[in-house]
């Protein structure tokens, strides 16, 4: 099945750094989703987007629908230990009855102390 | 509220075994969804439900997979035959419709 393209696949950052990741589709969606998962647990959702051009923040974390409709971006702001994990985007075409996630290749975070 | 619940966590079985996978969903939601996580594929739909009724199957890779969902509080996914490429994370996912989808802790499939 389809996957959305996230970059970067990994990122290497020390504590406190930014962190900007993002996600593009070769088809447009009306929802996108963030979402986080750590090892051995399953993914859970950190901010849904509704509207192109929405920019919506969740604590230090912030993220943008693109106004293509084509595209997301997550920005996570003064990371900390506890945001290792690996990021996902999902993108979804609302529609009555249509609740199919299209889940992006992830972006796998890791902090080095 | 107490989350999706997916049990077993850890499933170790043998080629050609009987494998069921079960689910229960948030209260209240009417979608449930089955997912299968593995390295090389990433996150895929297998299967999803609207008020217990399957709505796409089109997710599933042979018939050596099937799911049901009996009532609104539980559904199951199960692989017969199993085979080793079955290997995976079987995540369940519900939702009401407004907020995207929550997850469960999900199934490690092992197949011998």
């Amino acid at each position: 099945g389809q996957q959305l393209n996230q970059s970067p696949q990994s990122m290497f950052i020390q504590e406190g750094e930014d962190v900007s990741m993002n996600c593009t589709s070769s088809s447009i969606f009306n929802t996108w989703l963030w979402y986080k998962q750590e090892p051995g647990e399953g993914p859970v959702l950190l901010i849904a987007l509704y509207k192109a051009g929405e920019l919506t923040s969740n604590g230090r974390l912030t993220a943008q629908f693109g106004i293509t409709r084509k595209d997301s971006f997550l920005n996570i702001s003064a990371s900390i230990p506890s945001d290792v994990g690996i990021y996902f985007c999902a993108g979804q075409l609302r529609a009555f009855g249509n609740e199919k996630l299209t889940f992006g290749t992830g972006t796998r975070l890791t902090i080095i102390p | 509220d107490a989350g999706v619940i997916q049990s077993p966590r850890h499933e170790v079985t043998e080629m050609g075994q009987e494998v069921t996978l079960r689910c229960k969903p948030i209260s209240g939601h009417d979608y449930l969804f089955w997912y299968r996580q593995t390295m090389m594929r990433g996150l895929e739909l297998l299967i999803y439900f609207n008020n217990n009724v399957p709505i796409d199957d089109s997710g599933m890779p042979e018939d050596r997979f099937s799911a049901k969902m009996p009532n609104a509080s539980f559904s199951t996914l199960k692989i017969q035959p199993s085979e080793p490429r079955d290997s995976a994370v079987y995540f369940c996912a519900s939702t009401s419709g407004t907020r995207g989808q929550y997850f469960g802790p999900g199934t490690r499939l092992t197949v011998l």
